[in-house]
């Protein structure tokens, strides 16, 4: 099994910031994942973060607004960029080890005003 | 249509059995998951079975899969209160390594 780290777990922002999140496993993956989960949705794929190349975005997620980084097998991070209330939801890091499980972080929660 | 499928809500006695129910599409499904989320927390992964298993039993869990009806199921025996969350099915479709969740089903467990 995998241990997904992720913070912060919620946060409370202003409209038109950014907020970074975080995500680092204890060991190295070969696929990470960010997804919303809007409330009372299911999961939402954003994007699969890549190590060493730019993130493959879903349709309706583009980079300007969702900037990812992966700098290794084990850490990535996931921006939210000029924040509206619309962007109000939970985020969640994902990684999948043995090619079938998928471990997920314990989320963040945000909140824009 | 949404690809996986289940019902949003069941409400159980604690002690009796829930079983959690979940439709795909995807004949060609190579794994198919159950997780469970608690208020504020992420996704637990519970349990997963293979395409080529019919059932896989894990303590309280019991997984069904029936790939003709493309039907999955989970039973929990016993059910408790602490069992009380939101139970989310998901599928890896063939060709494929990104997951496709349900919209989750809320158990609630009452005395």
């Amino acid at each position: 099994s995998a241990v997904i780290s992720q913070k912060p777990s919620r946060d409370i922002c202003q409209r038109g910031t950014s907020l970074t999140i975080q995500c680092q496993v204890d060991s190295q993956v070969t696929m990470m994942f960010w997804y919303r989960q809007q409330p009372g949705q299911s999961l939402t794929l954003i994007a699969t973060a890549n190590q060493g190349s730019e993130a493959t975005y879903e349709s309706g997620f583009v980079i300007d607004k969702f900037p990812i980084s992966r700098p290794n097998l084990t850490f990535s991070t996931l921006t939210v960029s000029n924040m509206s209330p619309e962007d109000s939801s939970i985020y969640l890091c994902s990684a999948q080890t043995g090619g079938e499980k998928l471990f997920f972080g314990s989320g963040t929660q945000l909140s824009v005003l | 249509g949404e690809d996986v499928e289940q019902s949003l809500f069941l409400s159980v006695r604690e002690g009796d059995s829930s079983v959690i129910n979940c439709t795909y599409t995807d004949s060609s499904s190579t794994y198919l998951y159950w997780y469970k989320q608690e208020p504020g927390a992420g996704l637990q992964l519970l349990t997963y079975i293979f395409s080529n298993m019919d059932m896989k039993q894990d303590q309280r869990l019991t997984v069904l899969l029936n790939k003709k009806d493309k039907h999955l199921s989970l039973r929990i025996a016993d059910t408790q209160t602490g069992d009380s969350a939101i139970y989310f099915c998901a599928e890896i479709p063939g060709g494929s390594y990104i997951p496709t969740f349900g919209r989750g089903t809320s158990l609630i467990v009452h005395p």
